[in-house]
């Protein structure tokens, strides 16, 4: 199956920060997504990127394809920013998670 | 509407108890998931249903039981649970299976005693 690694695994910020996490995975992929874990449990849906350039508001996204990384950019973070965030490919109908960044933001 | 509701929030359950996770949603959604998510590790697969039918069980113990009644309700049965059990059960859904964006539920945390 698909392997799919994070870097890094733990990030600390102080707010206003900017930070950029990446996702490696192993093999093609036409389906790949970006989630926030919030302290509560819920996977928030962040961006559905199996190629190109995405942004919402602070955040923005890069998946290449050919050369089969991602990256999800934050800028000017918040303390509502922390959590886990984990990126997510398609391997047959399961969806792979990766181990996730687990990102503090410190006021 | 991209919601996905899970019921209960927080269960705590003896071994010898049945209970039941229950799962919904409203979207014209054609696949659904069950997730098992453990302290500090990523989501899990459980379960796959496409159309209805279960269409994989990624080697999952017959204490779990998963039931699609219909389009938009999954069940989660659980009977005879372990305390490594003890998890965040997640439902999710996505148009189709493998396909298109997963939307997940809140989650249902479980605790075995």
């Amino acid at each position: 199956g698909i392997q799919v690694e994070q870097s890094p695994p733990d990030l600390i910020l102080q707010e206003g920060a900017n930070s950029t996490l990446r996702c490696n995975f192993s093999d093609s992929v036409n389906n790949l997504q970006w989630f926030h874990q919030n302290p509560w449990g819920q996977l928030i849906n962040l961006f559905y990127i199996p190629s190109g350039t995405k942004q919402n508001g602070r955040l923005s996204a890069t998946t290449v394809a050919t050369e089969r990384y991602s990256l999800l950019y934050i800028s000017s973070s918040q303390t509502t920013d922390s959590g886990v965030y984990f990126c997510a490919v398609v391997d047959g109908q399961n969806f792979v998670f990766g181990p996730g960044t687990r990102l503090s933001v410190l006021p | 509407d991209t919601e996905v509701t899970q019921t209960p929030k927080h269960l705590v359950m003896g071994m010898t108890n049945k209970k039941s996770l229950k799962c919904e949603q409203h979207m014209g959604h054609r696949a659904m998931y069950w997730y098992k998510q453990k302290a500090k590790k990523p989501p899990e697969l459980m379960f796959v249903y496409s159309y209805e039918k279960l269409s994989i069980n990624e080697s999952v113990p017959s204490r779990f039981s998963p039931e699609c009644p219909n389009s938009s309700l999954l069940n989660l049965h659980l009977h005879a649970l372990q305390p490594e059990d003890s998890a965040l059960y997640l439902c999710a859904s996505s148009l189709l299976s493998g396909g298109n964006t997963i939307y997940f539920g809140e989650g249902s945390w479980l605790t075995v005693v």
